[in-house]
């Protein structure tokens, strides 16, 4: 079993549609991580967290540290939101450890 | 300052050529990471640096990888005897403190050096 899930792995949906992605996590942590990545680009850092919830135009994560658990959602989907989106642990035992989920590739449609 | 810079963007050699990428973090960031990824995966750690000091290596690093901060700014990371599976792309990040600072450790990546190897 992986220390950090994501579902789903592969999301297709419509524009304008209100997108959610999970990340469940099995270890300790002192914050996370969603980051974004394009087809062939580099990782953008899109929030850390470590309790409660965060927003950013109309990218919204929350996390439930109780629970393990964490989702990004997006409201007003756009086909330029179409990317690989990545939950990532800080594990709570290590200054530099990242734990990284697999990724949920997301397409938006027109 | 215009973010994490990575060079190469992209670099094409045969396997047994030695390859060297560089990282040039955040001007006031203390830390910096190499990560590696392949296709269809999460980016793997391969090692860290706080200043110039290489704290953490990951036993995926094997003695063909070295990695420097020789003065705490820029890193290089090379690649001897380069093998098929090497390729991958190689992500550079940096962040300003410790984990334990939430409110001010958030990596920031470069756009990554993607390796090719023949």
């Amino acid at each position: 079993k992986n220390e950090v899930e994501q579902s789903p792995q592969n999301l297709t949906a419509q524009e304008g549609e209100f997108i959610t992605i999970n990340c469940s996590y099995s270890v300790g942590i002192s914050a996370l991580h969603w980051l974004q990545q394009h087809p062939g680009g580099g990782i953008v850092s899109l929030f850390m967290l470590s309790s409660g919830k965060k927003k950013h135009g109309r990218l919204i994560a929350t996390i439930n540290i109780q629970e393990k658990h964490s989702s990004l959602h997006i409201t007003a989907s756009h086909p330029r939101d179409s990317a690989v989106y990545i939950c990532a642990v800080r594990w709570r035992d290590s200054n530099y450890q990242l734990i990284w989920g697999a990724g949920t590739k997301l397409i938006i449609k027109p | 300052d215009t973010g994490v810079s990575q060079n190469p963007r992209h670099k094409i050699t045969k396997r047994g050529q030695n390859v060297t990428f560089r990282c040039d973090p955040i001007s006031e960031h203390n830390r910096l990471y190499w990560y590696r990824q392949t296709l269809g995966q999460g980016p793997e750690f391969l090692t860290y640096f706080q200043n110039e000091a290489q704290l953490e290596k990951s036993r995926l690093l094997s003695d063909r990888f070295s990695a420097e901060r020789p003065k705490g700014s820029f890193s290089t990371l090379e690649i001897q005897r380069t093998e098929q599976g090497d390729s991958a792309m190689y992500l550079c990040a940096s962040s300003l403190a410790p984990f334990d600072r939430v409110n001010t450790g958030e990596l920031f990546f470069g756009e990554g050096s993607r390796l090719t190897v023949l």
